[in-house]
């Protein structure tokens, strides 16, 4: 049952336009969301993350969206650059719980930047 | 300031075999989480420490697995013995209070013939 879901496996821009990135989750009790980057034969590299009483973070070329009616959050980069080409992690967890601070990962997106 | 590191970056052994990972977290993070992504899926949960302390290990897939971490600074997560099913990469997070951002080792990559 997977609780955060990334449809997407992959994506491919050109360089300088708009990349977005969905993510939706199903847990209601989500309360915090991150975006991961990651690099083969890397860890994930914490990118940007969005409390649940936003609905836009914005950090750079790097902006977090999050629509809590639909459990859907999206993550654009405005402009993409060939060195943003790497798999992006969606990630959530419930930070109010109080025990619970665990991340449900989704499988990732592979985004392809093109010169 | 330095990441967290993961020792090894690779483990290939035999099925049946022990094989001990160990993970140094970022200095003065009390929270070290450990994570598994077995091929194709998606990286999952498998324990969270505060300091020497267990909080939750509702992500350990049975009694192979032992995580440990005595004076609460690096930890060690054995697998004995080791099945096929284990492979996979080996991650490991930590932060520095609860809930804060989780910061990622390299991962260790286990491969059980």
């Amino acid at each position: 049952d997977q609780q955060v879901k990334q449809n997407s496996p992959s994506l491919s821009v050109q360089e300088g336009r708009i990349s977005i990135l969905n993510c939706d989750y199903t847990n209601s009790m989500f309360d915090y969301f991150l975006w991961y980057k990651k690099y083969p034969a890397e860890g994930p590299t914490f990118l940007i993350s969005i409390s649940s009483i936003k609905d836009k973070n914005e950090d750079g070329r790097f902006t977090v969206f999050l629509n809590k009616s639909a459990k859907h959050l999206s993550l654009h980069i405005v402009p993409s650059q060939p060195g943003d080409s790497a798999v992006y992690f969606c990630a959530a967890s419930d930070i109010s719980g109080g025990s619970n601070y665990k991340l449900t990962f989704g499988k990732g997106t592979l985004l392809t930047v093109n010169p | 300031e330095a990441g967290v590191t993961q020792f090894p970056s690779h483990s290939v052994i035999e099925k049946g075999q022990t094989v001990t990972l160990r993970c140094d977290p970022i200095s003065g993070h009390d929270n070290l989480y450990w994570y598994r992504r077995v091929m194709g899926k998606e990286i999952k949960f498998l324990l969270h420490f505060v300091k020497e302390s267990k909080q939750d290990e509702s992500g350990m897939p049975n009694n192979r697995f032992l995580a440990e971490r005595t004076g609460g600074t690096y930890s060690t997560l054995k697998v004995q013995p080791a099945e096929l099913e284990d492979s996979g990469v080996y991650f490991c997070a930590s932060s520095q209070e609860t809930g804060d951002t989780q910061y990622f080792g390299p991962g260790t990559r286990l491969t059980v013939l």
